[in-house]
This record gives C-alpha cells, structure tokens and sequence, in this order.
C-alpha cells in the first residue's frame, strides 16, 4: 500500500533551473496539497488541489506552479529555482470533508545553489 | 502573525513522566484539529484528530477548548519511542495551518 509517493527524493539545482516535483497517491483521495518545511518556520501550504480540475494558492506560492494531472497526481513546478527555495517539499492528500486527515509522502530534499 | 502557536521546545523528560503540549490558533473559523507526528528527516503522521469532548488513544489524549482557541496533548507514561517533534494543525477545508512543532526528548 504505497500511499502519497514523491519523486524525486533529493534533488540539487543550480540558480535558474527549472524542475517538476511529481506526486502520486493511490487512495482515491480529491484533495491534494504541497508543502514547504523550512527551519523554524514550519510547513507552510504553497498550493492545493480540492478536486481534479482545481487548484488554489496557499500561504506561499511565488515562484512555483502546480498541475493537477488527474485525480491521483499533483506535480509542483519551479520554472526558475532560486535559494530561497533551498527546503523540503512535502505533498499531502485528504479526502474534501470537515475533518481532513492529511496523510504525507515522504518528502523531497531540494537545494538550490 | 502564525495562526498557530507552539511552544517550540525542546521537551526533556525521562521514561514515564507525563507531558503536556499546548497550542494556540487565532482563526475561530478553523473547524478541524489534529496532532501529528514527525521523526527526524521523515514526513509527519497524523497521530490524533482533536475534538471538544476530548479523545484518548491509549496514553494520548487531546482536547480542543473552542472558548480559549487551543489545543492540546497529553502523553502519560512517555517511552523513548515517543521522543519527535509534534506538530498541532487546525483549519478548514483547503487551508489546514500547522504550528512549527515541538520537539520532545524521551531520556532513560
């Protein structure tokens, strides 16, 4: 039972390039999430998807893109990675109810130099 | 502002002390409440859901008081398999906010 899988699971860029996080969940969830988890900030929402077909910015979503490809995966794009984006990206999904569990991929360590 | 404040820590106790976790929200519209728990370089788990009758799971319990805007958790008898960092969340649909967690060390 593989739940919310991420790829890749660590990456390094380079200022100025480009890349897509992928996530996949096979728990026939409609809601699906990406978060950011930095040192002392904690995880911060940068998009979300309630339903195949949408998607809505959270707390922090400059510099990154989403896609929801369908109703099992949700990519995370940053068109030109800077260090500010240096975290790890977590993916999340929940079934579109009042009392959302969120259950968690296991993240993708990202470092931009 | 954080909607969601934590206590950061770190929590020192040894094996089988209680310890009790607070968390703070300022959004009265949020509508759910959760803790979870994340292990060091590993994605969170969803530990408790959080509601106003309070719920035990074992030597967890967590309470929701809606009147003063917090949350808790409380562990009893703590083993060293409990030492993570806890994160509180509370919000609604599309917008769960979470606190930046506390760090818990169960010592022998």
């Amino acid at each position: 039972n593989a739940g919310v899988t991420q790829t890749p699971k660590f990456q390094v860029l380079k200022t100025g390039q480009s890349m897509t996080l992928q996530c996949a969940q096979d728990m026939n969830h409609n809601s699906m999430y990406w978060y950011r988890q930095d040192p002392g900030m904690g995880l911060r929402l940068i998009y979300y998807s309630a339903s195949e077909g949408t998607t809505d910015k959270g707390e922090v979503p400059n510099g990154y893109n989403v896609s929801r490809l369908n109703k099992r995966e949700f990519s995370l794009r940053l068109e030109s990675a800077a260090p500010s984006q240096t975290s790890v990206y977590f993916c999340a999904s929940s079934e579109w109810d009042s009392n959302e569990k969120l259950f968690f991929g296991s993240g993708t360590q990202l470092s931009v130099l | 502002r954080k909607e969601v404040e934590q206590d950061p820590g770190p929590f020192n106790v040894p094996e089988g002390a209680t310890v009790a976790f607070n968390c703070t929200y300022s959004n009265s519209a949020s509508q759910s409440f959760f803790w979870y728990r994340q292990d060091c370089r590993k994605e969170p788990k969803l530990l408790m859901s959080v509601y106003s009758s309070g719920n035990e799971d074992g030597r967890f319990t967590a309470q929701l008081n809606r009147a003063s805007q917090y949350i808790s958790l409380l562990i009893r008898d703590s083993k060293l398999s409990d030492s993570a960092t806890y994160l509180c969340a509370g919000g609604s649909q599309g917008n769960l906010i979470f606190g930046k967690g506390t760090k818990l060390s169960v010592k022998p």
